[in-house]
């Protein structure tokens, strides 16, 4: 059973950078996408972005500018990072595991797999 | 302002059933793109309720069902149960955002 785990500080201060590591076990991040999600306080899921194991990412137009994905097979790890932090970015942090579509793996399809979620608040 | 469009909230009485729609457009739903659909009790993380429109992963009980027409998608749920109380969000792909879309959500109460 593949099983993920977010991890990182609970608190970051306007106009730092928040970092979050999902650790990945149970299975090989060797194969399909990774991705994180977020959810503001009261409001729907948003999605961030998503790694292939070979590095290729994908982002959020709307996030695109500050974020970077990163992804560490050793370590079956892949890290968030969102740069430039305000009080809007305060969320519930999710990874999850990203199934590429079966007719084309190059589309995005479901996820199948999330960790439970952390919340990250941002302020002074 | 998420790009798939799902009512706010719907209720029912245990026994009923409820659907619950997911609006896209031509970039999403629209252009064939698949309709997944996850639940999120309160306080966890969503899990995964139907995929490929209509296929339950395994353990998902068959009072769940998917439908997709057109630019449009529905969640049923059949035989209401109290612990069937949650937040439920639709997801796709949008060919134009080159990226995955949610629904807003839609919390359902059961009375």
């Amino acid at each position: 059973q593949v099983q993920l785990q977010e991890s990182g500080p609970g608190l970051v201060k306007p106009s730092e950078t928040l970092s979050l590591t999902c650790t990945v076990s149970g299975g090989s991040i060797t194969s399909y996408y990774w991705s994180w999600i977020r959810q503001p306080p009261g409001k729907g899921l948003e999605w961030i972005g998503y790694i292939y194991y070979s590095g290729s990412t994908n982002y959020n137009p709307s996030l695109k500018s500050r974020v970077t994905i990163s992804v560490d097979t050793s370590k079956n790890q892949f890290s968030l990072k969102l740069s430039s932090v305000t009080a809007a970015d305060t969320a519930v942090y999710y990874c999850a595991r990203l199934r590429p579509n079966p007719f084309d793996w190059l589309i995005p399809y479901y996820f199948d797999y999330w960790g439970q979620g952390t919340l990250v608040t941002v302020s002074s | 302002q998420s790009v798939l469009t799902q009512p706010p909230s719907v209720s029912g009485a245990p026994g009923q059933r409820v659907t619950i729609s997911c609006t896209g457009s031509s970039s999403n739903i629209g252009a064939d793109y698949d309709v997944h659909w996850y639940q999120r009790l309160p306080g966890t993380a969503p899990k995964l309720l139907i995929y490929g429109n209509t296929n339950r992963p395994s353990g998902v009980p068959d009072r769940f069902s998917g439908s997709k027409s057109g630019t449009s998608a529905s969640l049923a749920i059949t035989g209401l149960q109290a612990e069937d109380e949650a937040d439920y969000y639709c997801q796709s792909y949008d060919s134009s955002l080159s990226g995955v879309v949610f629904g807003g959500g839609t919390k359902l109460t059961v009375l």
